[in-house]
């Protein structure tokens, strides 16, 4: 079936470093691609997503592009800030569901 | 104003007893579900709803009974908790019919501790 592999965590940066998150996919149809997040104590909210290949999805400074070629859809930021801890879901469509990662886990030291 | 809302936030028990736990929103969405997520994060789809319609039902054990008065609503019974029970639960809501476009709203969580 079809499913969502990302890096394992924690992935521990200092602020202003620059962040990657991988994701992988494998799907048998065109998914939708999503990071989703989750701050502690908190439940998951959308962070960004794409419909097709080659969209690229941003907000608050972070970015993910949907390639179709590699089948991923890596999550990046350019400088990270303390505030971004939190865990970070790839996500995809599947079956009128969403199929989530097991979650990457994020610190950022002042 | 507070999206979707899930009652209790915590919840302590004991193996055995029965509990339940409320979501309602106010988005005017047609679909909710409820997903369990476990000590290491991982988050797995348990049910979904649309128009108080079962549209998915993955493999959950019966002692879990979701119920949808409505379509603002979605209920979760659990019968005879287990220790393997205790997780956070998260209720969600989509706009779209019987399924969705991929943009869900979480709840808070409910944490659920089976002693």
């Amino acid at each position: 079936g079809d499913s969502v592999t990302q890096m394992e965590g924690p992935v521990t940066l200092s602020e202003e470093a620059f962040l990657t998150i991988n994701c992988t996919y494998t799907a048998t149809g065109y998914p939708s691609l999503f990071w989703y997040v989750q701050y502690p104590g908190e439940g998951l909210q959308l962070l960004l997503k794409a419909t097709k290949a080659d969209d690229k999805g941003s907000n608050k400074g972070f970015e993910a592009t949907y390639r179709k070629e590699t089948t991923s859809f890596h999550l990046e930021k350019g400088s990270v800030q303390v505030s971004d801890s939190a865990v970070y879901f790839c996500a995809l469509t599947s079956d009128n569901k969403i199929i989530f990662g097991k979650g990457t886990r994020l610190h950022i030291l002042p | 104003d507070t999206a979707v809302s899930q009652t209790p936030k915590y919840l302590v028990t004991q193996m055995g007893n029965d509990k339940s736990i409320k979501c309602e929103q106010n988005l005017g969405h047609d679909t909710m579900y409820w997903y369990k997520q476990d000590s290491k994060k991982f988050l797995k789809i348990m049910f979904s709803y649309n128009n108080k319609e079962l549209i998915i039902n993955e493999t959950v054990p019966n002692r879990f009974s979701p119920k949808s008065p409505d379509k603002a609503h979605l209920n979760l019974h659990i019968n005879s908790l287990e220790l393997g029970d205790s997780a956070v639960y998260f209720c969600a809501s989509s706009q779209g019919d019987r399924g969705t476009t991929g943009e869900l709203f979480f709840g808070e969580g409910s944490r659920l501790t089976v002693l």
